[in-house]
């Protein structure tokens, strides 16, 4: 299994960003799919969830309406649109497989939102 | 939201200890729960899901128990690689939430 984020990097507040995942080893298309997010020194916080056919997905209140996950099962992806960008915005996230538990993990892309 | 409160915030321990991590819900959350290890600068890992569940080629000193409101991570001989940071996450009802972390430290 491997998952591999891309995306991260400077932003100013307000701005967007939009991150990816490229997921490889196993059968993407069966698997609902998650982002969480870990900001400097500090805990884990999950972000949003996706299910297998992206029919369904789930949000943090903090994200909601700000943040859209998608994916596509043809190229084995998973994206979240991050727009209105804040500074608590500011984290390593993470792309994760998901069976409710957080089964597989990418090594995650930094996201640092400042002026 | 469902609230994760881990215990003990940090831990010290000397390799071949048995030591014990306890998350508590602060609403019953059944049995679905799931405990992580992370290294620094390292995703977390997947260390036991549905309270008690060994994920595959997670070495057998790990273990979980607990159901309802009060779970235990549990390892029953302390190695050098074990020394990590150490977090509880349910997935009863969205959000998921995380428990704030355990640190286990080298004594």
């Amino acid at each position: 299994v491997q998952l591999v984020e891309s995306g991260g990097g400077l932003v100013q507040p307000g701005g967007s960003l939009r991150l990816s995942c490229a997921a490889s080893g196993f059968n993407f298309n069966t698997y609902w799919m998650s982002w969480v997010r870990q900001a400097p020194g500090k805990g884990l916080e999950w972000v949003a969830n996706i299910k297998e056919d992206g029919s369904k997905k789930f949000y943090v209140d903090s994200v909601k309406g700000r943040f859209t996950i998608s994916r596509d099962n043809a190229q084995n992806s998973v994206s979240l649109l991050m727009s209105s960008l804040r500074v608590e915005d500011t984290a390593v996230y993470y792309c994760t497989s998901t069976a409710g538990y957080l089964e597989s993990w990418g090594q995650g892309t930094l996201v640092i939102v400042s002026s | 939201d469902i609230q994760m409160t881990q215990s003990p915030s940090t831990l010290s321990a000397s390799v071949g200890d048995r030591v014990t991590i306890t998350c508590r819900a602060n609403q019953s959350i059944n049995k679905w729960l799931a405990w992580y290890q992370q290294k620094p600068g390292k995703a977390p890992n997947l260390l036991i899901y549905k309270a008690s569940s060994l994920q595959s080629g997670v070495p057998s000193r790990f273990s979980g128990s607990g159901s309802g409101t009060e779970f235990t991570l549990t390892i029953s001989s302390l190695q050098p690689d074990d020394f990590a940071t150490y977090y509880c996450q349910h997935y009863n009802e969205y959000p998921y939430t995380f428990g704030q972390g355990t640190k286990l430290e080298i004594k």
